[in-house]
């Protein structure tokens, strides 16, 4: 149980461009899910909390126009990084929670967006 | 931001040897949550601790909530190569918290 899925696994795109990514979780319902940005070597990084039917939570620092967050059913939330350019390239993470525990996040695979 | 001091950074050992890590914090946690995460992938989780003093085992792996709350220790026994990876130690500070606090992790290389 509590399988997280990620879409597309990997990217590449045109900077000046938009990307969307789809997190979904596939065999429970999850009323918040999170986006996290991690950069080679290094430990994950929050950018925003995702909950369903309402306006994402940002972290400090991360542009809520250039990453923009949708949470529009109980599985499925997306991230949308808008005119991405080279310095969004990174690796891209969500996780979400199950009803029963709001301190456990399971994580997708994660997209590796590469803009060029 | 609040930190968890994960150590070793990196271990290098032979197959088949046990291994340890621990995560230790100034503050109280009320979670403790253990994920390995291989390359390419998002993290998995392996064990997760919700009491101070619990144990818990998942085949070769044991984890402990620190009595203290402020620590918790991960042991891997009798290491395989598919154990490779790196492994990160994540928390809650309070009760009700849904942001979770990250170790840097442990990079963990196995020669066989």
């Amino acid at each position: 149980g509590a399988v997280v899925s990620q879409h597309p696994s990997w990217v590449i795109c045109k900077s000046g461009t938009s990307v969307k990514i789809e997190c979904r979780s596939l065999d429970f319902q999850a009323t918040t899910m999170f986006w996290y940005r991690q950069f080679p070597k290094q430990s994950l990084m929050l950018m925003a909390t995702s909950n369903e039917g309402s306006k994402a939570t940002y972290e400090q620092g991360v542009e809520k126009d250039k990453f923009l967050i949708n949470h529009a059913s109980l599985t499925l939330s997306t991230l949308t990084v808008t005119s991405a350019h080279p310095e969004d390239s990174s690796f891209y993470i969500c996780s979400a929670m199950t009803s029963g525990r709001t301190d456990t996040q399971y994580f997708g695979p994660g997209t590796r967006l590469t803009v060029l | 931001g609040q930190q968890l001091n994960q150590s070793p950074q990196s271990m290098f050992i032979q197959e088949g040897e046990d291994v340890s890590m621990n995560c230790t914090s100034s503050s109280i946690f009320n979670t403790w949550l253990w994920y390995k995460q291989d390359p390419g992938e998002g993290p998995v989780l392996l064990i997760a601790l919700y009491k101070a003093g619990e144990l818990t085992s998942n085949g070769r792996l044991t984890a402990q909530f620190g009595i203290t709350r402020k620590d918790s220790f991960l042991n891997i026994s009798a290491s395989i190569p598919s154990d490779v990876g790196i492994y990160f130690c994540a928390g809650t500070l309070i009760q009700g918290a849904q942001k979770l606090v990250f170790g840097q992790g442990t990079r963990l290389t196995i020669n066989p």
